[in-house]
């Protein structure tokens, strides 16, 4: 069985300043793990995801994620918060045979 | 299509009336996925077929919501004798699962319900 948490439903921080939204996961065999984003009116777009190969992996517009696996966890992040970040982002895990998703973090910027 | 591609994007109906949400899925893509999203909630599973495989119907919330799909393509979730807790979003993601799956889904923009 595999799980999936995000902390925080919502998260909100300012313009420039660092986004992080933290994932946790639990899976019985090796994850694949993925980050989603959903803006408004739109559907799931994938951010970036960690298969195998090298535990931090970049994503498009500017994102970052680092699989640590001690800690089960997939948290992302971006250096710089911009107005276009803000939207919903899911994480999720998969084990080859499905995807479970986490319930989303809404992220707030603030001007 | 370059991806995938749902219709309607809107669709208002009448408490009682059924209403079909189509999906049509990247070409090739073996596995369709069927979710539902409500206002303020995460991504709720609802089917899943893959292949000539029976579908996964787990997800489904009642005998009211059905789901077909032919050919190994184009899917309908079917939706009878609506009620206001079904509108939301239905949203239709589809998979490439060859041997080296990672279970990246691609999605559509949705279909978005309301039922007055």
């Amino acid at each position: 069985a595999q799980s999936v948490t995000q902390l925080g439903s919502h998260v909100s921080v300012s313009e420039g300043a660092l986004v992080l939204l933290r994932c946790n996961y639990s899976s019985s065999v090796p994850p694949y793990l993925f980050w989603y984003v959903q803006y408004p009116n739109q559907g799931l777009q994938l951010l970036l995801k960690y298969t195998t190969g090298a535990t931090l992996v970049k994503g498009i517009n500017g994102f970052e994620a680092e699989f640590k696996k001690s800690e089960t966890s997939f948290h992302l992040t971006k250096p710089s918060a911009h107005m276009s970040d803000a939207a919903e982002y899911f994480c999720a895990v998969s084990d080859g045979d499905g995807l479970t998703f986490g319930k989303g973090t809404h992220l707030i910027i603030q001007p | 299509g370059a991806g995938v591609s749902q219709s309607p994007s809107n669709k208002v109906t009448e408490k009682g009336k059924d209403v079909e949400l189509r999906c049509d899925p990247i070409s090739g893509h073996t596995a369709l996925y069927w979710y539902r999203q409500s206002l303020g909630q995460g991504l709720e599973f609802l089917i899943y077929f893959q292949g000539n495989s029976a579908p996964d119907k787990s997800g489904l919330p009642s005998d009211r919501f059905s789901a077909e799909r032919t050919g190994g393509s184009v899917s309908t979730l079917t939706i009878q004798r609506t009620q206001q807790e079904d509108s939301a979003v239905y949203l239709c993601a589809s998979s490439l699962m060859d041997l080296q799956n990672t279970g990246e889904l691609f999605f559509g923009e949705g279909s978005r319900l309301t039922v007055l």
